[in-house]
């Protein structure tokens, strides 16, 4: 079946604009999650949906970053204002949720680079 | 606060020995998975633990875990070079059958297989 989804696969940016992040998760799965990976930080939890619950927002590093989920499915997490420090590959997740054994799949990733 | 641990962090072996990664983490949890991450590519699942003792084997790769140490192992038997990756461990901070939803990751293994 088709798997976790992201686009773009690719987003250079100049400091200071704004970026919209796309994760499609697979079917079914209601628990949906962003990461961070870059070389001076390694992989980085950002923020967790589960279901209709408030989402687990404690790993954005700043107010600039914000995620919604809409209808429970498709995802997008905005940075605003980007910065250089911002440039890294952003890693959507998704799993059956946390009563399970919660094995998250991972997407492919967008490569976010600010200039 | 969870800290996960890997060691070593870099690992160069050659074709048709044995070898083993090591994966430490700081706080109770008994969920701990391994990734692989091929060069630009996203996470692979490899293995999924969820109990003390669990042993979990696919191909050349065998990882266990022992929750009362805090220590999870990714042993590699008669390498070959096609399992030159990146090994990530990541725990659940989970107790008890319930998640937190959010995984903590270690800083990654590069293997390299040499014939």
């Amino acid at each position: 079946g088709a798997g976790v989804s992201q686009s773009p696969s690719n987003k250079v940016t100049e400091k200071g604009k704004d970026v919209e992040l796309r994760c499609d998760p697979i079917s079914g799965h209601t628990a949906l999650y962003w990461y961070r990976q870059s070389l001076g930080q390694g992989l980085e939890f950002l923020i967790y949906f589960q279901g209709n619950s408030a989402p687990d927002k404690s790993g954005l590093p700043s107010d600039r970053f914000s995620a919604e989920r809409t209808g429970g499915s498709v995802s997008t997490l905005t940075i605003q204002r980007t910065q250089q420090e911002d440039s890294a590959v952003y890693l959507c997740a998704s799993s059956l949720g946390p009563s399970s054994y919660n094995e998250q799949f991972f997407g492919p990733g967008t490569r976010l680079t600010v200039l | 606060e969870l800290k996960v641990e890997q060691n070593p962090l870099f690992l160069s072996m050659q074709e048709g020995k044995n070898y083993t990664i090591y994966c430490n983490y700081s706080t109770t949890s008994d969920r701990l998975y391994w990734y692989r991450q091929d060069p630009g590519k996203s996470l692979e699942s490899l293995f999924v633990l969820l109990s003390n003792g669990a042993v979990k084997q696919e191909g050349r790769l065998m990882a266990s875990l022992d929750t009362k140490a805090r220590l999870s192992t990714l042993h590699i038997t008669a390498a070959v070079h096609d399992l030159s990756a990146t090994y990530f461990c990541a725990v659940d901070q989970a107790s008890g059958g319930t998640s937190y939803g959010k995984l903590t990751f270690g800083q990654g293994t590069i293997l390299t297989v040499h014939p």
